[in-house]
């Protein structure tokens, strides 16, 4: 079965950065569109960014673009997230989401906590 | 960037009734990029719909979808004790995907 683990999350100062990871099983990685997904503590569903299956098309949320960096690694069924520059309003749950064929996030990980402060 | 407004913000009704639940989008929205989703406290978001109406692999068959355009509808036809959770909406479009702020159905 289709399996997303998230891992990497953690306590940040502002400013600083945090590598997450996400590791895929159960389908055919290299065949799928990857998405980070987050939430902030009691709101809603924010769309972070996306890669396609080779890696060679990326889309950032405005919210984010110039400090986190979305990568794949195919061979390693591995999807990341590099994020710098953070701040206190980037404190969320962060889940990594398969992209399904009508551009629905159709599977999800168990996510992974973030958390900025001082 | 699309805008999607859910109503209402919080739906209080009874198990065994029927809900509906309402997204509208600030521009036309492609029907085939509409998708539904669950969510229960603790948990990952769950995928219910997409293509504004055909139910992801699992999903019963008292959950529906339907609209196109600006307007959307996600209904259950009869409110089983599991199904009280906050469901969200979300679209592609111009490289970016968006959610709507949710609906939180709650036990009356």
């Amino acid at each position: 079965q289709v399996q997303l683990v998230e891992s990497g999350g953690g306590l940040v100062k502002p400013g600083g950065s945090l590598r997450l990871s996400c590791a895929a099983s159960g389908f055919t990685f290299s065949d799928y569109y990857m998405s980070w997904i987050r939430q902030a503590p009691g709101k809603g569903l924010e769309w972070v960014s996306y890669i396609s299956s080779s890696g060679s098309t990326i889309y950032y949320a405005d919210s984010v673009k110039g400090r986190f960096t979305i990568s794949r690694d195919n061979a390693k069924n591995s999807l990341y997230l590099q994020m710098n520059s953070l701040r206190a309003e980037d404190t969320a749950v962060y889940y990594c989401a398969r992209v399904g064929a009508t551009e629905a996030f159709d599977y999800w990980g168990q996510g992974t906590l973030v958390t900025v402060s001082s | 960037e699309i805008v999607l407004t859910q109503s209402p913000g919080t739906l209080s009704l009874s198990p065994g009734e029927r809900a509906t639940l309402s997204c509208r989008a600030s521009q036309s929205v492609s029907s085939s990029y509409l998708a539904w989703y669950q969510q229960k406290p603790g948990q990952a978001p769950r995928l219910l719909i997409y293509g504004a109406s055909s139910r992801a692999t699992g999903i019963p068959d008292r959950f529906s979808g339907s609209g196109s355009g600006t307007d959307f509808t996600l209904t259950i036809s009869r409110l089983e004790p599991e199904d009280f959770a906050v469901y969200y909406c979300q679209q592609y479009g111009s490289s970016r995907y968006t959610f709507g702020q949710g609906t939180k159905l709650e036990i009356k």
